[in-house]
């Protein structure tokens, strides 16, 4: 059974520290990845997806990078943390067109 | 931009059917329609999807108008337990041919005991 991966479930990072959130996809492969971005009382924000290895695709201009350096892996990352990348991150794959997508259980960061 | 349009929050009671409106007015004819829900502090849970015909899990029926514009998720005997953000998405697929999910506010179910 395919499964996914998140973590860490809870971050405190200070403001310009570097970032890694790392999401890693078991029992599929060459699925399609995304991030998205949850503040708080929000909707969610698709940040970035990837529909293959190096391929990243972004969706609005951030503080934040993706990269996808194996089949299964999708990696969010910041140089600098600023306050305003607080929030609950949640990573997601799909499989073939028009199948549901798997979340994983998200990392709440907090940036003080 | 999501391409959908939900109420911001509806209440129904315990027991009762929760019917939840989905406007997609500009929906393509190879576009799904999806439902996912999200209780606090957790990852969005699919529910259900159809294309044009309505369609029935053990979690939900999903009702799609006959001109696709719009389409009704319904819950048929509410619990407490399903007291969550619902939200109603319309897949794209970009020029990769990726599925590119995009959520919009969503409705905030609270069913009531």
């Amino acid at each position: 059974s395919q499964t996914i991966h998140q973590w860490p479930a809870t971050l405190v990072q200070p403001v310009g520290s570097p970032l890694s959130l790392e999401c890693t996809v078991e029992g599929t492969s060459n699925p399609n990845l995304y991030w998205y971005r949850q503040a708080a009382g929000r909707g969610l924000q698709l940040l970035f997806y990837s529909v293959g290895i190096g391929q990243i695709s972004s969706e609005v201009p951030q503080n934040l990078s993706a990269s996808r350096p194996q089949d299964r892996q999708f990696i969010l990352s910041s140089k600098k943390l600023l306050l305003s990348d607080s929030g609950f991150y949640l990573c997601a794959w799909t499989g073939l067109r028009n199948t549901e997508a798997f979340f994983g259980q998200g990392t709440r960061l907090t940036v003080v | 931009d999501a391409k959908t349009t939900q109420p911001p929050s509806m209440d129904c009671a315990e027991g009762r059917a929760a019917n939840l409106p989905c406007n997609h007015s500009t929906i393509s004819g190879n576009e799904y329609v999806y439902w996912y829900r999200q209780i606090h502090s957790q990852g969005p849970q699919y529910i259900i999807h159809g294309l044009k015909n309505n369609e029935t899990n053990e979690m939900a029926s999903l009702i799609i108008t006959e001109d696709r514009k719009s389409s009704t998720l319904i819950l048929p005997h509410a619990t407490l337990r399903d007291t969550a953000v619902y939200y109603c998405i319309v897949s794209l697929v970009t020029q990769g041919g990726s599925e590119k999910l995009v959520f919009g506010k969503g409705t905030k179910l609270t069913v009531n005991p």
